[in-house]
């Protein structure tokens, strides 16, 4: 079974400053793709960036990028000039079909 | 983008009611959607995988005769907890999967149960 581990349950970073939100998971397939979700006080879950696995290129979205090490089955999310609407849960997922499975989440505090 | 809706956010209920709750696709045809529980603090546990015209696929310890779950079109399913109890009350998560687009989820803006 795919397991993906978030270590950090609680991470803060001051406004304008860089964090990076570690997650690594485990999987025996080859094919798959990792997400980086936001889950703001709203609950609303809102897509952050995606990374194919077969692309060594790391993603990058704006302010995010990730760093994909696929032999150390790592993906962290870096988030420069953290902003105070970066502040939310941040969910690492894995999905090899159809579904998905979540990291327990890290909560990212920004401070003014 | 891909717009998933709820209906209704919230709603409170009295012990041992039904509670129905749909999850519609506004732009697009979904051929699965999943359903997920999320407690404070935690992260999403998905429940079920509904596709259209087929029965859902829980996921273990999950009660289906619980959570009945209908996806008759493809732009909607519905979650339905019979008779609810407190243990029921948490948030509830909906997301649709585009056929092809790369296994990406778009999710619904979630309803809160409570159960009293």
């Amino acid at each position: 079974a795919q397991t993906v581990t978030q270590s950090q349950p609680e991470m803060s970073v001051q406004e304008a400053e860089t964090v990076t939100l570690s997650c690594t998971y485990d999987t025996s397939e080859s094919d798959y793709y990792l997400f980086w979700y936001k889950q703001p006080p709203s609950r609303q879950m809102i897509l952050v960036i995606r990374q194919e696995a077969y692309k060594q290129q790391n993603a990058t979205e704006n302010r995010f990028s990730v760093n994909f090490q696929k032999a150390a089955k790592s993906f962290s999310l870096k988030i420069s000039d953290s902003q105070l609407g970066d502040a939310a849960m941040y969910f690492c997922a894995w999905a090899g079909g159809s579904r998905l499975t979540f990291g327990e989440g890290t909560q990212l505090t920004v401070n003014p | 983008g891909a717009v998933v809706s709820q209906h209704p956010s919230r709603v409170i209920c009295k012990s041992g009611t039904s509670v129905k709750i749909e999850c519609r696709s506004l732009d697009f045809q979904a051929t699965t959607m999943f359903w997920y529980r999320q407690f404070p603090k935690q992260s999403l546990m998905l429940m079920a995988t509904s596709n259209e015209g087929s029965k859902a696929t829980y996921e273990q310890g999950v009660e289906k005769d619980k959570f009945l779950i209908n996806h008759a079109s493809l732009t909607l399913s519905t979650l339905t907890v019979t008779s609810a109890h407190p243990e029921d009350s948490s948030f509830y998560i909906c997301s649709a999967k585009l056929a092809g687009v790369r296994n990406e989820q778009f999710f619904g803006p979630g309803t809160r149960l409570t159960v009293l």
